[in-house]
């Protein structure tokens, strides 16, 4: 069974410009969350997804970042436009519902310049 | 204001030692606590979780200690080896949520 992919592993890009990040979970999750760890912080919450809907954004740090999940499958994440604290990898996790363990994908290195 | 605070940042052991990771919360609401190895390159992967309700949970080399009245709990890694090089996270998640609150991680690193 495949595990929770993320595209792209890396992505550098100058302060201003925009860039969309991509999660596919693992198959039949119906849960889906983003978290952001920066640099040798902890790993934090930003959202979570239930099918297509937003369960909860309260980890969403500004306006500046968009979320969707349509169809309830793959999740993007965008940042527009992007500033230099928004450096960090960023993580996508998938689950059933009604199970405890989060299964994380490899993250996404994301560096603005 | 960091929620679950986890200690050391970094760990070295001699294989065969024991490794000890430590985490203390606040929030007593907290009714679930996972630890998470993460290998470079790769994404946090479940390693074993307790909950609150018991003191100790161990999974062959791996235990969990679980202290509520002090609102502590560690990770201890018997007999380490150099394939536990890795970063661990703690972490915690609050009662009718879904979301993680983890520590800032603990790398490490076991020595042959």
């Amino acid at each position: 069974e495949a595990g929770v992919t993320q595209f792209p592993s890396h992505s550098v890009i100058e302060k201003g410009q925009t860039v969309t990040l991509r999660c596919d979970p693992i198959s039949g999750h119906d849960n889906l969350y983003w978290y952001r760890r920066v640099m040798g912080k902890e790993i934090k919450f930003l959202l979570h997804f239930v099918k297509e809907s937003k369960q909860d954004e309260s980890g969403m740090p500004n306006n500046r970042f968009l979320a969707e999940r349509t169809g309830g499958t793959y999740s993007t994440l965008k940042v527009q436009p992007a500033e230099l604290e928004d450096s960090g990898v960023y993580f996508c996790a998938s689950t059933e519902l009604s199970t405890d363990t989060q299964y994380f994908g490899p993250g996404t290195r994301l560096t603005v310049l | 204001q960091q929620q679950v605070k986890q200690s050391p940042q970094s760990l070295i052991v001699q294989k065969g030692g024991i490794s000890i990771i430590n985490c203390a919360y606040e929030n007593t609401a907290f009714d679930y606590f996972p630890w998470y190895q993460q290998f470079p390159g790769k994404g946090p992967a479940l390693l074993i979780a307790i909950r609150p309700d018991v003191s100790e949970k161990k999974e062959g080399r791996f235990t969990i200690s679980f202290n509520k009245s002090a609102k502590q709990f560690s990770l201890h890694i018997m007999d380490s080896q150099p394939g536990d090089s890795a970063t661990y996270f703690c972490a915690a998640r609050g009662r009718g949520t879904d979301k993680l609150i983890f520590g800032t991680g603990t790398r490490l690193q076991v020595f042959p």
